[in-house]
């Protein structure tokens, strides 16, 4: 069975430009959720998704960033317009159940967001 | 604001011996910990989780549980080169949130 993949691997972009991540859950998956982790910190929440529904999206940093996930599917993170500090490693994760103090999240490889 | 902390490392051990991981955690709240390996340029994998004070064995892996010192360990015996890897600690449910508090990580070698 596929893990959670990830794409791209890597980006590089100029300050100002738009970026585009992607996110593949495990095929059943309703749990979508996306991390940061800037370079030397640890890894923060951004938001999780139920299904095609925000959960909770109080780890989006501010309005330059806007996920989506339509359908319940996939799932896309942008970046509008990137900043230096926007830069680091993006990891999805995704799980069978949710809501839960304990539930297995799968995460990806995550995608390496540099902003030049 | 929830903190969870390790010593970043790198902690070097020899092939064989037991690595001890530590991590403190600031949420007297928190109900689950977990602890993940991530190989470089890989993804975090969850190897362990504990609720309950005590230890918890599964193969060469023990994770340790102190919730009145805020303290969780991981304890790997027999240790393998293979095993060598950045060892992240998170904790979760403190306040009734499901979201993981995750701390830096420590980086662990095991050298043959």
């Amino acid at each position: 069975e596929a893990g959670v993949t990830q794409f791209p691997s890597h980006s590089v972009i100029e300050k100002g430009q738009t970026v585009t991540l992607r996110c593949d859950p495990i095929s059943g998956h309703d749990n979508l959720y996306w991390y940061r982790r800037v370079m030397g910190k640890e890894i923060k929440f951004l938001l999780h998704f139920v299904k095609e529904s925000k959960q909770d999206e109080s780890g989006m940093p501010n309005n330059r960033f806007l996920a989506e996930r339509t359908g319940g599917t996939y799932s896309t993170l942008k970046v509008q317009p990137a900043e230096l500090e926007d830069s680091g490693v993006y990891f999805c994760a995704s799980s069978q159940v949710g809501g839960q103090h304990y539930n297995e999240q799968f995460f990806g490889p995550g995608t390496r967001l540099t902003v030049l | 604001q929830k903190e969870v902390e390790q010593n970043s490392g790198p902690l070097s051990v020899p092939e064989g011996a037991i690595a001890s991981l530590n991590c403190t955690y600031s949420d007297r709240g928190s109900q689950s910990f977990f602890w993940y390996r991530q190989y470089s340029g890989k993804s975090p994998e969850l190897i362990m989780f504990i609720y309950s004070n005590g230890d918890k064995e599964d193969g060469r892996f023990t994770a340790q549980l102190n919730k009145a010192s805020q303290y969780v360990s991981l304890l790997i015996r027999d240790s393998q080169p293979s095993d060598s890897a950045t060892y992240l600690c998170a904790t979760q449910g403190g306040g009734g949130s499901y979201i993981p508090t995750f701390g830096r990580g420590t980086s662990l070698i095991v050298h043959p």
